[in-house]
């Protein structure tokens, strides 16, 4: 059964910092591209960041880019994101997301979420 | 980016109704087209890929059709658990980007 488990979450001061784990079982995460994806209180989803199969591909939202980093550690099965310089804006529930075989950005398995809280 | 136009942002519908959402892109995206369904406080769901095909494991009283930009999600029968929000979301190009949800709530 393909399962993706978040944590890391919690709160955190503007201009802090954040790492967030997502452990995948089931399936092997050097097969897939995969995502994290955000979605603020009470409002809609937004696309984060992606990473290829391989992990020599890496895309971000504008929004991001250049604050958040992912990576990947196939040893481990586990998918990152680094978060830098962290904003009120910022605040989401943080999904990671599995992509369809041979696609980018087709989600068909997505964690339970973590929750991040950027305040003061 | 290309924008996603969902619509309606909310609906009401009895069980039994069939219910019709669309989404309609700023480009072209060819097929490149998903549907999510999300309860609350659940993550989203995926039911539709690539503009019609059915996600394994979910109802066939979920459909997906396109003509051009516009998308269209069809519930044929609306059940209890159906009463909760869809996304669509483009996956033809980064960033891949989602409409803005609809509600479907019980008349």
């Amino acid at each position: 059964e393909v399962q993706l488990l978040e944590s890391g979450g919690g709160l955190v001061q503007p201009g802090g910092s954040l790492r967030l784990s997502c452990a995948a079982s089931g399936f092997t995460i050097s097969s897939y591209a995969m995502s994290w994806v955000r979605q603020a209180p009470g409002k809609g989803l937004e696309w984060v960041s992606a990473i290829s199969y391989s992990g020599d591909d890496t895309y971000y939202a504008d929004s991001v880019k250049g604050r958040f980093t992912i990576s990947r550690d196939n040893s481990r099965n586990t998918l990152y994101l680094q978060m830098s310089s962290l904003r009120a804006e910022d605040t989401a529930v943080f999904y990671c997301a599995k992509s369809i075989g041979g696609a980018w950005y087709h989600f068909d398995y997505w964690g339970q979420g973590a929750l991040v809280t950027v305040s003061s | 980016d290309i924008q996603m136009t969902q619509s309606p942002s909310s609906l009401s519908a009895s069980v039994g109704d069939r219910v019709t959402i669309t989404c309609r892109a700023s480009q072209s995206i060819n097929s490149d087209l998903n549907w999510y369904q999300q309860k609350p406080g659940k993550a989203p769901k995926l039911l539709i890929y690539v503009a019609s095909s059915l996600q394994s494991g979910v109802p066939s009283r979920f459909s997906g059709s396109e003509s051009g930009t516009d998308f269209t999600l069809t519930i044929s029968s609306l059940q209890p658990e159906d009463f909760t929000t869809y996304y669509c979301q483009q996956s033809y190009t980064t960033p891949p980007t989602f409409g803005q949800g609809t509600k479907v709530e019980i008349k």
